[in-house]
C-alpha cells in the first residue's frame, strides 16, 4: 500500500525558514518523481514544486522560487521542502503527491501538514 | 500561467439526480505526445485530495462508472449520475501539461 507520510509543519515568524519532510512507502521511491502542492486555508489547490525521480531536476512556482528548495533522499525514501524567508501568504497545508509517470496526474497524496506563517 | 476557470463553484442536488461541472483551460492542453494531461480529483470535508478521473475520461480504480469526464483541447466536463451522499465534496481539475501545473477553483457539491 503507497504511503506518503508529511511532518515538520508548525508555527513559524515570517523571515524564519521551516523544513518539510514526506516519508514514502509502498513503492520504489526511487522510480517515481514527487511534488508539493499546497493549500491555503478555505483555498484551493496550489502546486509548489516537483522534483524527477534522481533530484537532477526541479521545478518550482515563481512564487515560491528562490526562497523554497525542494530535495529528496532515495536511500531513505524521503521527500523534503526546505523553505526559507517565509511569508505570511505561504500560510497552508502542504501535501505531498506523487505524479503518475504514465497518466500525468497525482495518484497519491499525503494527508498533508499545516504551516503557519505569523509574528 | 495556464488559467483553469470551473464553473460552477458550488452545486445543491438531491439524491438521484445528475449533475455536470465545466473546466475550461486558457490553452489547449494537449501535449506534444498527443496526450491531454486534465485531470478530476474529489476533496471530501477535513481529507486530503483523491485521484478521480486522469487524462480526461479514464477512471480511477475503484471508482464508479456513475462518473465520467468527457472533453478535448480547452474544454472539460466531469459528469456525476445518480449522485450519493458519498458523493459530496470539492472537486478539482488539474492540468499536468504546462509548468506551472495548475488546478482549477473547485466546485463543491452540496446534497439536498
Amino acid at each position: 500500500e503507497v504511503q506518503l507520510v508529511e511532518s515538520g509543519g508548525g508555527l513559524v515568524q515570517p523571515g524564519r525558514s521551516l523544513k518539510l519532510s514526506c516519508a514514502a512507502s509502498g513503492f520504489t521511491f526511487s522510480d517515481y518523481a514527487m511534488a508539493w502542492v499546497r493549500q491555503a486555508p478555505k483555498k484551493g489547490l496550489e502546486w509548489v514544486a516537483t522534483i524527477i525521480y534522481d533530484g537532477s531536476s526541479t521545478y518550482y512556482r515563481d512564487s515560491v522560487k528562490g526562497r523554497f528548495t525542494i530535495s529528496r533522499d532515495n536511500a531513505k525514501s524521503t521527500l523534503y521542502l526546505q523553505m526559507d524567508s517565509l511569508r505570511s501568504e505561504d500560510t497552508a497545508t502542504y501535501y505531498c503527491a506523487r505524479p503518475n509517470y504514465y497518466s500525468g496526474d497525482f495518484d497519491y497524496w499525503g494527508q498533508g501538514v499545516m504551516v503557519t506563517v505569523s509574528s | 500561467d495556464v488559467v483553469m476557470t470551473q464553473t460552477p463553484p458550488s452545486l445543491s442536488v438531491a439524491i438521484g439526480q445528475s449533475v455536470s461541472i465545466s473546466c475550461k483551460s486558457s490553452q489547449s492542453l494537449v501535449y506534444s505526445d498527443g496526450k491531454t494531461y486534465l485531470h478530476w480529483l474529489l476533496q471530501s470535508s477535513g481529507r486530503s485530495p483523491k485521484r478521480l478521473i486522469y487524462q480526461v475520461s479514464n477512471l480511477d480504480s475503484g471508482v464508479p462508472d456513475r462518473f465520467s469526464g468527457t472533453g478535448s483541447q480547452k474544454d472539460f466536463t466531469l459528469k456525476i449520475s445518480r449522485v450519493e451522499a458519498k458523493d459530496l465534496g470539492v472537486y478539482y481539475c488539474a492540468q499536468t501539461t504546462h509548468f506551472p501545473l495548475t488546478f482549477g477553483s473547485g466546485t463543491k457539491l452540496e446534497i439536498k
